[in-house]
């Protein structure tokens, strides 16, 4: 069964430490993505990597196919940062079927 | 406006009866996706357009469900004889490339 499995479930930071979220699935990939769902429910798309590494402003994405992991960092966290995210993988051919994870509440306190 | 939008926001029906949820994808994008995501719940894939190709439609819990996409640019998904594990909130998302733009979501309630 394909599955994406993200960690932690929850994380509260405080303002300015450096954060990471965690995501493993459990076969081959073609792509995963990193998502950001904030509190009204608007969903944006931070990332979309099949290898190595992406940045863009304080964020990081980064994946290892080899040992089936990704990693979200979040450099110098701020509470507007407060959000949902969360991982979803490509399986198979289409580029739509995306098997999404659970997600990460982070709540970031100045 | 340059997003994706979607129609209507909320929406309340009575179990049984059929809904029609639209999507109006940004001018250009070739792939439209929808997905729903329920109370309490992760999101979930239901069908995908990519150009003139046939829809990925593995993602549909039921026959119930039913999409189309005319004219490569706006989408219906129709729920018919609605149930109320339907409720949830649909979202579209389109794109042209790799970065999926979501829309805001049509909040769906069935009594």
């Amino acid at each position: 069964k394909n599955e994406v499995e993200q960690s932690p479930q929850n994380l509260t930071a405080q303002e300015g430490e450096f954060i990471t979220i965690n995501c493993s699935y459990s076969v081959g990939i073609s792509a995963l993505h990193w998502l950001q769902q904030h509190p009204g429910g608007g969903i944006v798309s931070l990332f979309m990597l099949s290898s190595g590494k992406k940045k863009h402003g304080r964020l990081i994405a980064t994946i290892n196919i080899q040992e089936k992991h990704s990693s979200l960092h979040i450099t110098a966290s701020h509470p507007r940062d407060s959000a949902v995210y969360i991982c979803a993988a490509h399986y198979g051919g289409s580029q739509g079927n995306l098997i999404f994870g659970k997600g990460t509440k982070l709540s970031v306190k100045p | 406006g340059a997003g994706v939008s979607q129609s209507p926001s909320n929406k309340v029906t009575e179990k049984g009866k059929d809904v029609e949820l639209r999507c109006d994808p940004i001018s250009g994008h070739t792939a439209l996706y929808w997905y729903r995501q329920s109370l309490g719940q992760g999101l979930e894939f239901l069908i995908y357009f990519q150009g003139n190709s046939a829809p990925d439609k593995s993602g549909l819990p039921s026959d119930r469900f039913s999409a189309e996409r005319t004219g490569g640019s706006v989408s219906t998904l129709t729920i018919q004889r609605t149930q109320q594990e339907d409720s949830a909130v649909y979202l579209c998302a389109s794109s042209f490339f790799e970065t999926q733009y979501f829309g805001p979501g049509t909040r769906l309630l069935v009594l």
